[in-house]
């Protein structure tokens, strides 16, 4: 069974700083996926990266994809309450076969 | 909007009732799935298809039953409802060659 880990688990800053959370895994994955999820609704795809070592940026969001296919980092500079949220990476194995989704980072963002 | 309509959105159930949660998208998206969302354990796969009238056990399937006769629709049901099949349920769709999956809202059980 391939696992995704994701830490920290639960992050609370102060708007404005930055941060780094982590996705990692044992397995090589064709792709990673990263998703936000507010309270009460569904998690929204944010990214997908697929070449290993690719970065891709979203205004203040930076995700990368490890040189190895393994492993991801999303990094949000200056951060604000808005991006509070729950943030999930999922990785695909070879899209024949369903996501397999990290339990999140939990991400307060304190006025 | 497109997108992924889930109903009913809240439900309490007593412990040994159905019930059959439905799952709707107007993407003509291939792939569906049924997920549950706990505290601490993620998100966990119940059931998924990969097409109209086929279904596949995923992590989680005990105590489910799930039906695709219609590619639009993906139904959840519960035969006898459990207090360990309180959870919130996503349903997700994703369209073939896609990366990403497109989820609904949510439905929060709660089994008493």
């Amino acid at each position: 069974t391939q696992l995704l880990e994701q830490s920290p688990q639960f992050l609370s800053i102060q708007e404005g700083e930055n941060l780094t959370v982590y996705c990692n895994s044992s397995s090589v994955f064709s792709s990673l996926q990263w998703y936000r999820q507010e309270p009460g609704e569904g998690p929204v795809l944010l990214v997908t990266v697929v070449t290993g070592g690719e970065v891709k940026k979203l205004k203040r969001l930076t995700f990368q994809f490890g040189d190895a296919r393994k492993d991801s980092s999303l990094h949000i500079t200056a951060a604000q309450p808005g991006d509070t949220g729950l943030y999930l990476c999922a990785g695909d194995n070879s899209g024949n076969t369903p996501l397999v989704f990290g339990k999140g980072t939990r991400l307060s963002v304190i006025a | 909007n497109a997108g992924v309509t889930q109903t009913p959105k809240f439900r309490v159930l007593k412990t040994g009732q159905s019930m059959t949660l439905l799952c709707a998208q107007d993407m003509n998206h291939e792939y569906m799935y049924w997920y549950r969302q706990d505290p601490g354990m993620g998100l966990r796969l119940i059931h998924y298809s990969v097409g109209e009238g086929t279904t596949a056990k995923g992590e989680v399937p005990d105590g489910y039953n799930v039906s695709r006769l219609k590619k639009q629709n993906f139904l959840l049901g519960l035969e006898s409802a459990a207090p360990s099949q309180t959870s919130v349920y996503f349903c997700a769709s994703q369209g073939a060659g896609v990366y990403g999956y497109t989820f609904g809202s949510g439905t929060r059980l709660t089994v008493v």
